[in-house]
């Protein structure tokens, strides 16, 4: 267990919809990033805060967005979805930014039907 | 763009067996170099590499790192079937610690 907690687990929607999914870091860590994994892509940076603020964004559809709350969770919002969003969602906290060993929650699978 | 690349892509072996796991980058800012093991869930921590030529190791699991010719390995020596999961090799290549994922290597250990 790597102190970092996702919610829902699994999700199952429609196309056109719009899901959000959240993120608790490991206690102390400022850090949050978010990751894509499906099967033809691999696993995909999405976006990254740290302490509140956006600091990296990677091949984050405009359709998606996120942000981190003052008490350091996350939440990344998807709409429009499609189904080829369908994917695993993973969060990953670390210390501050700049800190290689990044800690993953167990994911959100998101299924678009 | 940062590009990392795994081989093979999936890999049979039995119990007992050693495995090389490879892993070339190319990136911008190389910073370091992150193997990690996902079985059915999240990816798990298992070495971090900065420098070439160093080897860490753990248990029956070790891995180098060889900056001049841009890849790394990781060793599995007498595999078990608890061994059995998808080999992710991550490259850190900014000051924002963005981590860039090979696709992974499926390993299958048979008992």
């Amino acid at each position: 267990d790597s102190g970092v907690t996702q919610t829902p687990k699994h999700l199952i929607t429609a196309t056109g919809q719009r899901v959000t999914l959240r993120c608790s870091p490991r206690s102390g860590d400022l850090s949050v990033y978010w990751y894509q994994q499906s099967l033809d892509q691999g696993l995909q940076f999405l976006i990254q805060y740290y302490n509140g603020e956006e600091r990296a964004k990677g091949n984050i559809l405009e359709r998606f967005s996120a942000q981190q709350f003052p008490d350091l969770h996350s939440e990344l919002n998807l709409s429009s979805l499609e189904l080829g969003d369908s994917a695993l969602y993973f969060c990953a906290s670390s210390p501050w930014t700049g800190a290689e060993t990044q800690y993953f929650g167990p994911g959100t699978r998101l299924l678009v039907l | 763009e940062d590009k990392v690349v795994q081989s093979p892509l999936s890999l049979v072996v039995h119990e007992g067996d050693t495995v090389t796991l490879n892993c070339s980058y190319e990136v911008t800012n190389f910073r370091s170099l992150l193997w990690y093991k996902q079985e059915k869930k999240a990816p798990t921590f298992l070495f971090m590499l900065t420098s070439s030529g160093i080897e860490k190791k753990s248990g029956r699991l070790s891995s180098i790192l060889d900056k001049k010719e841009l890849f790394s390995i990781l060793n599995i020596t007498a595999t078990q079937t608890g061994d059995s999961a998808i080999y992710l090799c991550a490259v850190d290549s900014g000051a924002n610690s963005k981590l860039t994922f090979g696709k992974g290597i499926t390993l299958s250990v048979r008992p």
